[in-house]
């Protein structure tokens, strides 16, 4: 069964640090995402992402965050100068074309910033 | 946007019980998924169900669409039920799903 990928499953960064998330959705999906999950909290939309634009994002999705489509297969979430408070569980999720309109997650990255 | 609220907050369970889950909503849907997330942080893929009923295993689900309500059934529940379930909601194709806080499961042994 087709799923979705993300590497790391965790990392560890230095405030400041530019990060890089990594996802590989599902082959012939055309809809990506990314949401995040602050410990102990509820997962939050940062970033909705088609034919290679942004369709949506939220208030969170800050001039400090970016997303690519590098090429075929990858998705990726940047964080250019870490806080603390991006430390979080990061997940990719994308979805096909058509019924059903199913989002598929990854298993997820966890970030944390010292 | 669409407000999801989930009951109860947190429930135990002994090992053996059956238990059911509550999802509401605001608005009309066209995508409802459930999810459990283990003790690693992953969402595991339960059902996507934005109307209906279905059954896998254990676990059920019904969504009444008309009502705004979504109900997950866990039936002769087991200590690797427990963890975090999730509902969330989308009114639109190709557009972001909304979590609610979810209900955190403990099945004691």
């Amino acid at each position: 069964e087709p799923e979705v990928t993300q590497t790391p499953s965790h990392q560890v960064t230095q405030m400041g640090q530019e990060v890089i998330l990594r996802c590989v959705p599902i082959s012939n999906h055309l809809y990506f995402y990314w949401y995040r999950q602050i410990l102990g909290q509820k997962v939050e939309f940062l970033v909705s992402f088609y034919n290679n634009e942004i369709s949506e994002k939220s208030e969170i999705f800050d001039d400090q965050f970016s997303v690519e489509r590098p090429d075929g297969s990858n998705f990726t979430l940047k964080i250019r100068s870490t806080k603390l408070e991006d430390s979080a569980m990061y997940f990719c999720a994308s979805e096909g074309l058509g019924l059903p309109n199913e989002q598929f997650f990854g298993p997820g990255t966890r970030l944390t910033v010292l | 946007g669409i407000q999801v609220e989930q009951s109860p907050p947190d429930l135990i369970l002994q090992e053996g019980a059956n238990s059911t889950l509550r999802c509401n909503f605001s608005d009309s849907v066209n995508n409802l998924q459930w999810f459990h997330q283990n003790p690693w942080g992953q969402l595991i893929n339960l059902f996507y169900i934005p109307s209906g009923t279905k059954q896998n295993g254990r676990l059920s689900a019904t969504t009444v669409a008309t009502e705004r309500y979504s109900l997950l059934y866990i039936s002769s529940s087991q200590t690797t039920d427990s963890g975090v379930y999730f509902c969330a909601v989308g009114s639109g194709g190709y557009q972001k799903v909304t979590f609610g806080i979810g209900t955190k499961l403990q099945v004691i042994p």
